[in-house]
């Protein structure tokens, strides 16, 4: 079984800063990755997929590298909007498998 | 515009049985697998389950296996979750997700619903 590694657990950062979120798999989960925002009750939303695609809707602001077992999520500069809680996921072909992160919380400094 | 809604959650006995519904509008419906995920209270993210377009193919997290029963019904644009000897350990909020993909295995989760919540409790 995969597991995802996130780091930092949190992130305090001012609005403005540039963030930077890493993600590690305990093996290779090739361009599979993705990642999602949770802001406090809400549902998860996709930012990002196959490691570095933006999905629909989502500020160029937010982008993400890696392949392999590292990855970065990379917010350019924080809006207010962005302090959330940030979650990668990796998929596994056989057995149909989905991991999650245990996540990276960014809050304001 | 696509819409999950969750429904169903309730406070259930350890050892009980829930059926958790997901009504599914803004897309066709059986070109997309979906997908079960839950969120235990202050907790991450933990992937439940997935069944395939057609309902033809299934599976389950090994947390939840040989417990829960995913369907669906295409000609209701309705996702189901059969909750059977329910432990407290699967207290949580349940959502349902789109796959972006046709393939089991392909595409991250577009969509989300709002979640249910189910408590299990004595």
């Amino acid at each position: 079984e995969i597991v995802l590694t996130q780091s930092p657990a949190t992130l305090s950062l001012s609005p403005g800063e540039r963030a930077t979120l890493s993600c590690r798999a305990s093996q290779s989960v090739s361009s599979y990755l993705a990642w999602y925002q949770q802001k406090p009750g809400q549902a998860p939303r996709l930012l990002i997929y196959d490691a570095s695609n933006r999905a629909t809707g989502i500020p160029a602001r937010f982008s993400g590298s890696g392949s392999g077992t590292d990855f970065t999520l990379t917010i350019s500069s924080l809006e207010p909007e962005d302090f959330a809680v940030y979650y990668c996921q990796q998929r596994s072909n056989w057995p149909p498998r989905f991991t999650f992160g245990p996540g990276t919380k960014v809050d304001i400094k | 515009e696509v819409q999950l809604v969750e429904s169903g959650g309730v406070v259930v006995q350890p050892g009980g049985s829930l059926r958790l519904s997901c009504a599914a509008s803004g897309f066709t419906f059986d070109d997309y697998t979906m997908h079960w995920v839950r969120q235990a209270p202050g907790k991450g993210l933990e992937w439940v389950s997935l069944i395939s377009w057609d309902g033809g193919s299934t599976y389950y997290a090994d947390s939840v296996k040989g417990r829960f029963t995913i369907s669906r019904d295409n000609s209701k644009n309705s996702l189901y979750l059969q909750m059977n000897s329910l432990r407290t350990e699967d207290t949580a909020l349940y959502y349902c997700a789109k796959s972006s993909g046709v393939v089991i295995t392909e595409g991250p989760f577009d969509y989300w619903g709002q979640g249910t919540l189910v408590t299990v409790s004595s």
